[in-house]
């Protein structure tokens, strides 16, 4: 089937330092790319999205960048906050039927 | 009010029984989904659903069915119940495949 890779699984910074998430999706197909931030215990939520058409797109301290050819997209934080703390989520559309395909998570803690 | 609600939000029940879980949506979507997320925090597809085409990913036992009786609702019933059914069950809603997902809050199964 078709894959999303995540990493790193753990990722620790320091508060006001920046964090990366990675993804690489193997389906060249795939046009729709979201990331959700989901809090222990809560349900997924969105925070930024990129189509397939655009190489990068940021809103306030998140940013997200977008390599068709490479088939990767990161998500960027900057000034990171301790309420930054959560498992964040890749994801991407796959497949005949365009479902969203998730990374396996990437457990973010902000050291204060 | 909540854009998808599912109740219940917490099932506890034994191997083997029959249960259902409720889903519906205020957003005016015409996407439907189901999610598992096991203890690993791994959110997979089950079910994507609109009124024209049910996808079902090859993955999920036919023991998991999903009914809609209209466009707002999608129910998840789980027929013989087994231990590896454990897990946070999410449904989400979508104006399309390639739009933002909105999330319930999830149903936690645990399987005596």
């Amino acid at each position: 089937g078709e894959n999303v890779e995540q990493h790193p699984s753990t990722l620790s910074v320091q508060e006001g330092d920046s964090a990366v998430i990675k993804c690489t999706y193997s389906d060249s197909a795939s046009n729709y790319f979201p990331w959700y931030k989901q809090e222990l215990g809560k349900r997924p939520q969105l925070i930024i999205d990129i189509r397939s058409n655009v190489g990068e797109k940021k809103d306030q301290r998140i940013a997200v960048t977008l390599n068709k050819t490479a088939k990767h997209f990161s998500l960027h934080i900057t000034e990171t906050q301790p309420e930054d703390s959560a498992v964040y989520f890749c994801a991407a559309t796959t497949g005949s039927a365009r479902q969203l395909t998730f990374g396996s998570g990437t457990q973010l803690t902000v050291l204060p | 009010d909540t854009a998808v609600s599912q109740t219940p939000k917490y099932l506890v029940t034994q191997m083997g029984n029959d249960k259902s879980i409720k889903c519906e949506q205020n957003l005016g979507h015409d996407t439907m989904y189901w999610y598992k997320q096991d203890s690993k925090k791994f959110l997979k597809i089950m079910f994507s659903y609109n009124n024209k085409e049910l996808i079902i990913n090859e993955t999920v036992p036919n023991r998991f069915s999903p009914k809609s009786p209209d466009k707002a609702h999608l129910n998840l019933h789980i027929n013989s119940l087994e231990l590896g059914d454990s897990a946070v069950y999410f449904c989400a809603s979508s104006q399309a495949s390639n739009q933002p997902q909105h999330f319930g809050d999830g149903t936690r199964l645990s399987i005596l």
